[in-house]
């Protein structure tokens, strides 16, 4: 089985800086990779994914995602975040039928 | 499209007691989950199915069962509640599985809150 790990359970950062959050599974045999958001009291949604090709994946509000095989990662980046960017961020992995996700990051952006 | 729909939305359950959780979804999807979410745990898979007919177990099945007679329903069955799972629960979809544009896009319902006493 896999295990997908998020070193950081809370990142606050200011309005406007930049920010990572880290992401690493166990084995890099043919995984798919997800970053998923969840805003409070709601399901998640799908935020971007890495299924094959270009290793550098990007959402539509400005994140991004760079698959690393050798180091087995999947850090979510956003240049520039916004106080709307505020949420709890999943990185998942799929191996064969099976999801695995890490615990969360909390994203919490301040004025 | 309602998208992916679970009934109820929260539930007190008394030890022993039996429940199903709903799950529908209307865009035709094959693909269908159950997870549980803990606090600082993340999502679990507890089962999942890849068709109508076809279910199979995911990271924490013990103490829950599934079926899955029509694309559109995958209900999530408690027979006998224990306090472990006090959880939320969420439902997910997705239309297919592979790494072309546009698979592997799961959609999630807004949750079932669990708590058993």
């Amino acid at each position: 089985a896999q295990s997908v790990t998020q070193l950081d359970s809370q990142v606050p950062v200011f309005e406007e800086a930049p920010v990572e959050l880290r992401c690493n599974y166990s084995s890099s045999v043919s995984v798919y990779l997800f970053w998923y958001v969840q805003y409070p009291n709601q399901g998640l949604q799908l935020l971007l994914k890495y299924l094959s090709g270009s290793t550098l994946v990007k959402s539509i509000n400005g994140f991004e995602a760079e698959f690393n095989k050798s180091q087995t990662s999947f850090h979510l980046r956003k240049p520039s975040v916004h106080i709307s960017d505020t949420a709890e961020y999943f990185c998942a992995v799929k191996d064969f039928n099976k999801f695995y996700f890490g615990s969360g990051t909390k994203l919490n952006v301040k004025p | 499209n309602a998208g992916v729909t679970q009934t109820p939305k929260f539930r007190i359950l008394k030890i022993g007691q039996s429940m199903t959780l709903q799950c529908t979804q209307d865009m035709n999807h094959n693909y269908m989950y159950w997870y549980r979410q803990d606090p600082g745990m993340g999502l679990k898979l507890i089962y999942y199915s890849v068709g109508a007919g076809i279910t199979d177990k995911g990271e924490v099945p013990n103490g829950y069962n599934v079926s899955r007679s029509t694309t559109e329903d995958f209900p999530l069955r408690l027979e006998l509640a224990a306090p472990s799972q006090t959880s939320v629960y969420f439902c997910a979809s997705s239309a297919t599985s592979g790494r072309a544009e546009g698979t592997e896009t799961q959609y999630f319902g807004p949750g079932t809150r669990l708590l058993v006493l």
